[in-house]
């Protein structure tokens, strides 16, 4: 149980298109979600926090026009990376809350902008 | 103000070993507090959590150590297999506020030489 997915693993764009990234909790409902962004060898970065149904909650310095996060049902975040640039090349990941404090992450998704 | 240190940077142990990985928080409203192993390339995956009722858990090889007083944590694998070497990130929540929002510590990268 307590599986999270992401959709794509992998992307590659070039610089000014939009990505989208899904987060789906497969087996478990999530009123909340979580978006991580990873650099190499580094620890995980929060990003923002989402909730069904309400705006989501971005931590100090993420600009939330250019990472969209929708929260539409219990079982899906997504994360779109607007107008990308090579500097939002990155690992990002994507997390789902299940019972009290305890996080599920999914696999990630490997973003690369040319 | 990184509010989880985590410590060594960097573990070597050789196979059979005992891996010791620490934490230290500073935040006493902190209540959860959970281990991740991420392989490369991939999402983190819980592998034990504690909570400050009880000094320790054991799940199998992994046992969590917590000193509430010391504010302190600390993960040991047992018997440490190649298949351990692995990013250990240990983190902690408080329960309520904030959406449940994890704190991880930098990481430690662990080699588990055969």
């Amino acid at each position: 149980g307590a599986v999270v997915s992401q959709h794509p693993s992998r992307v590659i764009c070039k610089s000014g298109t939009s990505v989208k990234i899904e987060c789906r909790s497969l087996d478990f409902q999530a009123t909340t979600m979580f978006w991580y962004r990873q650099f190499p060898k580094q620890s995980l970065m929060l990003m923002a926090t989402s909730n069904e149904g309400s705006k989501a909650t971005y931590e100090q310095g993420v600009e939330k026009d250019k990472f969209l996060i929708n929260h539409a049902s219990l079982t899906l975040s997504t994360l779109t990376v607007t107008s990308a640039h090579p500097e939002d090349s990155s690992f990002y990941i994507c997390s789902a809350r299940g019972g009290r404090n305890t996080q599920y992450f999914g696999p990630g998704t490997r973003l690369t902008v040319l | 103000q990184q509010q989880v240190k985590q410590s060594p940077q960097s573990l070597i142990v050789q196979k059979g070993g005992i891996s010791i990985i620490n934490c230290a928080y500073e935040n006493t409203a902190f209540d959860y507090f959970p281990w991740y192993q991420q392989f490369p390339g991939k999402g983190p995956a819980l592998l034990i959590a504690i909570r400050p009722d009880v000094s320790e858990k054991k799940e199998g090889r992994f046992t969590i150590s917590f000193n509430k007083s010391a504010k302190q944590f600390s993960l040991h694998i047992m018997d440490s297999q190649p298949g351990d070497s692995a990013t250990y990130f240990c983190a902690a929540s408080k329960s309520g506020g904030s959406n449940y929002k994890l704190t991880f510590g930098k990481g430690t990268l662990l080699t588990v030489n055969p």
